[in-house]
């Protein structure tokens, strides 16, 4: 079974601040995690994901994320918020890679201060 | 080229009625998903096809709902009668795997409201 906490359902930074949005996960198998992103009125979109290999992962708009397997976390940071990043972020996790169910953790609704 | 597709977008429906969601996935994706938020709740799996086969339907909450996949293609999941519980967003997603496998591509999603 697999289970993912996302800490804090609502984040606020200033424009310009650093963006850390906290992903831990519970897994029996080698995860595979993901990043999720929901602006308003529009699908889930991919920001990236960890498969294998290097576990600092970047993804698209200056985004990136650390796997970190002694901590079970896959934090999401961005060194300086954009009014844009204003949006859901999801962390998710599954078993495998292509073919296997996404399980996901609560989402953290990201606020960006002018 | 062209992503999920899900229709409608939005749907109100009295409690008791009927309700049928699709879903178009991306060409040449073999797995389709469903999934529902329901609010402020975290996305929930529903279930998994595999062309035209159910994978795994673990996550289907009752005999209410009824998913099917015409010939690997589209998806449509019913839901019969409606109930006030079922209101959400539903959402569809697609991938590959073996060899250039991909992620999971989502849709929009279909607001569902039962009053």
């Amino acid at each position: 079974a697999q289970s993912v906490t996302q800490l804090g359902s609502h984040v606020s930074v200033s424009e310009g601040a650093l963006v850390l949005l906290r992903c831990n996960y519970s897994s029996s198998v080698p995860p595979y995690l993901f990043w999720y992103v929901q602006y308003p009125n529009q699908g889930l979109q991919l920001l990236l994901k960890y498969t294998t290999g290097a576990t600092l992962v970047k993804g698209i708009n200056g985004f990136e994320a650390e796997f970190k397997k002694s901590e079970t976390s896959f934090h999401l940071t961005k060194p300086s918020a954009h009014m844009s990043d204003a949006a859901e972020y999801f962390c998710a996790v599954s078993a495998n890679f292509g073919n296997e169910k996404l399980t996901f953790g609560t989402g953290t609704r990201l606020t960006i201060i002018p | 080229e062209a992503g999920v597709t899900q229709f409608p977008s939005h749907s109100v429906i009295e409690k008791g009625q009927t309700v049928t969601l699709r879903c178009d996935p991306i060409s040449g994706h073999d797995n389709l998903y469903w999934y529902r938020r329901v609010m402020g709740k975290e996305i929930k799996f529903l279930l998994h096809f595999v062309k035209e086969s159910k994978q795994d339907e673990s996550g289907m909450p009752n005999n209410r709902f009824l998913a099917e996949r015409t010939g690997g293609t589209y998806s449509t999941l019913k839901v019969q009668p409606a109930e006030l519980e079922d209101s959400g967003v539903y959402f569809c997603a697609s991938s590959t795997w073996g060899q250039g496998a991909t992620e999971a591509f989502f849709g929009q999603g279909t607001r569902l409201t039962v009053v």
